[in-house]
C-alpha cells in the first residue's frame, strides 16, 4: 500500500520565520496528496491538497507542490505566526483504487515563539 | 453546516471494561471512517463504512472491537474488553463520497485512557 514519511519534530521557530516541513511518499500511480493540521484538543482539519503532479495546493499562506520526480510534497510558509503552532500531518489515500481512507505520516509539531 | 460530532470527548476506564463511542457525520455524507490515533503518531484507519455497509475493516481488532452504522447515518465504535494499549484518541471522519480527491472532515475525537 501507499505510505508517507515526514520529518520529525518538534520544529521551533520565531514569529515571521520561514517554515519547511518535509514529506515524501511511496505510492502506486499518482494519488492526491494532503496536508492536515491538528490544533491542541481538536480534530484534524484539511489545510491544503493537490490532486495531480505539479499541482500547488495553498491555504492560509501555506503552500505545497506535488513533485513526482522527487516523490515529495513539502509544506512551506514564508512567515509563521504564533497561531500556526500545531501538529501537521502529510497524508495520501491508502490505495489508488478501492478504499479511499487515508494513511498519515507521524506528524510534525510546530512551535512558534513570539 | 454542522461538523462531525463525537461523544464523549473523554473517557477513563479500567482494563477489561467495555466502552462505546458515538459519531454523527456531516449530513448527507455517505462515507464514514473511524481512526485510532496513539499519542505521537498519525491516525490509523480502523474501519470504513459506505452508507451502512462495511468497506474495509481489515485493521480492526475484531476480537475486541466492533462498529456499526445501522441506518447509514451515525455510528458506534465499541471496545470490549479494553486493554492498556487501547489508550488513544478515536477520531471519526466523514466524506461526501469515496474518491481519492475527497476531503475528509474530522470530529474532535474521543480521548480514551485505559488504566
Amino acid at each position: 500500500g501507499n505510505s508517507v514519511t515526514q520529518m520529525e519534530g518538534p520544529v521551533t521557530l520565531s514569529e515571521e520565520a520561514f517554515l519547511t516541513i518535509n514529506c515524501t511518499y511511496t505510492a502506486t500511480g499518482y494519488p492526491s496528496l494532503f496536508w492536515y493540521v491538528q490544533y491542541p484538543g481538536e480534530g484534524l482539519q484539511l489545510l491544503l491538497k493537490a490532486t495531480k503532479a505539479d499541482d500547488k495546493g495553498s491555504n492560509k499562506g501555506f503552500e505545497a507542490t506535488y513533485r513526482k520526480e522527487t516523490t515529495s510534497f513539502h509544506l512551506e510558509k514564508g512567515s509563521v505566526q504564533v497561531s500556526d503552532s500545531a501538529v501537521y500531518f502529510c497524508a495520501l489515500p491508502i490505495r489508488v483504487t478501492g478504499r479511499r481512507a487515508l494513511t498519515f505520516g507521524s506528524g510534525t509539531r510546530l512551535q512558534v515563539q513570539p | 453546516e454542522a461538523g462531525v460530532a463525537q461523544s464523549p470527548r473523554y473517557k477513563i476506564i479500567e482494563k477489561r471494561q467495555s466502552v462505546a463511542f458515538w459519531c454523527n457525520p456531516i449530513s448527507g455524507h455517505a462515507t464514514l471512517y473511524w481512526y485510532q490515533q496513539i499519542l505521537g503518531q498519525g491516525p490509523k484507519l480502523l474501519i470504513q463504512f459506505q452508507n451502512n455497509g462495511v468497506v474495509d475493516d481489515s485493521q480492526l481488532p475484531k476480537d475486541r472491537f466492533s462498529a456499526e452504522r445501522l441506518k447509514g447515518v451515525d455510528s458506534t465504535l465499541k471496545i470490549q474488553p479494553a486493554k492498556l494499549e487501547d489508550s488513544a484518541v478515536y477520531l471519526c471522519a466523514s466524506s461526501p463520497r469515496d474518491l481519492s480527491t475527497d476531503t475528509q472532515y474530522f470530529g474532535p475525537g474521543t480521548r480514551l485512557t485505559v488504566l
